[in-house]
C-alpha cells in the first residue's frame, strides 16, 4: 500500500539544523510531489514546500525561504526537509505528505516528526 | 496572501445530528480546497477535493459544497467516529484553516 515513513523525533538546541527524511513506497515515487507541513503545538497546520519527485523542482512558502532546503533521492524514493537557524518556536510536529506540483490536495500524509527546539 | 477562516472554532454536537462547518477565503479559489480531519497525535486525513468530491473510502455521510469564497462541510448524521478537528485547506497556495473540534455534547 502506498505510504510515507518519516524519520523519528528530534531534539536540537537554538541555532541548529534538522533535517527529517520521508521515505516513499507503494508508487511511483517520481509522479508525485512530497509536501511538507508543519503544526505547532495547538496551531493550525502550516505549508512549508514542496520538492517535485521526478525533476527535483522546489517550492517554498515565503515565511520559511532562505532557512528550509527540500531535495529528494530518487534512488532512494527518499524526500528530504532541513530546517536551518532553529528557534523555540519552530518546535512542532512536521509532516511529510504526497501531493502535486503547482496545486493540489494530499492524499497520503506521513505520520509526522516532532522536532523539539530547546536550550 | 489568500487566508482561510473557518466557523466555528468549537462545535458541541451529538451523536446523530447534521452538522455543518463554514470555511472562507480572503480571495476566490474556485473550488480548489480540501476538507481533513484530525485526531489527536494523528496525522491529518483527506475527506474532500474539488470542494464536494468524496475521497475514496470515506463514508457518505460527509460531503462538501461551495465555491469561489464559502465552502461547507457536512456531516449528516454525526457517528463517534468523527470526534474531531476539522481543517480546510485551499491549494491555490496551501495555506489551510484555524480548525473546527467538533466535541461530545
Amino acid at each position: 500500500q502506498v505510504q510515507l515513513v518519516q524519520s523519528g523525533a528530534e531534539v536540537k538546541k537554538p541555532g541548529a539544523s534538522v533535517k527529517v527524511s520521508c521515505k516513499a513506497s507503494g508508487y511511483t515515487f517520481t509522479t508525485y510531489a512530497i509536501h511538507w507541513v508543519r503544526q505547532a503545538p495547538g496551531q493550525r497546520l502550516e505549508w512549508m514546500g514542496w520538492v517535485n519527485g521526478g525533476d527535483g523542482h522546489t517550492k517554498y512558502s515565503q515565511k520559511f525561504q532562505g532557512r528550509v532546503t527540500i531535495t529528494r533521492d530518487t534512488s532512494a524514493n527518499t524526500a528530504y526537509m532541513e530546517l536551518s537557524s532553529l528557534r523555540s518556536e519552530d518546535t512542532a510536529v512536521y509532516y511529510c505528505a504526497r501531493g502535486f506540483t503547482g496545486s493540489g490536495w494530499y492524499g497520503v500524509w506521513g505520520k509526522g516528526t516532532t522536532v523539539t527546539v530547546s536550550s | 496572501d489568500i487566508q482561510m477562516t473557518q466557523s466555528p472554532s468549537t462545535l458541541s454536537a451529538s451523536v446523530g445530528d447534521r452538522v455543518t462547518i463554514t470555511c472562507r477565503a480572503s480571495q476566490s479559489i474556485s473550488n480548489w480546497l480540501a476538507w481533513y480531519q484530525q485526531k489527536p497525535g494523528r496525522a491529518p486525513k483527506l475527506l474532500i477535493y474539488k470542494a464536494s468530491s468524496l475521497e475514496s473510502g470515506v463514508p457518505s455521510r460527509f460531503s462538501g459544497s461551495g465555491s469561489g469564497t464559502e465552502f461547507t462541510l457536512t456531516i449528516s448524521s454525526l457517528q463517534p467516529d468523527d470526534f474531531a478537528t476539522y481543517y480546510c485547506q485551499q491549494y491555490n497556495s496551501y495555506s489551510f484553516g484555524q480548525g473546527t473540534k467538533v466535541e461530545i455534547k
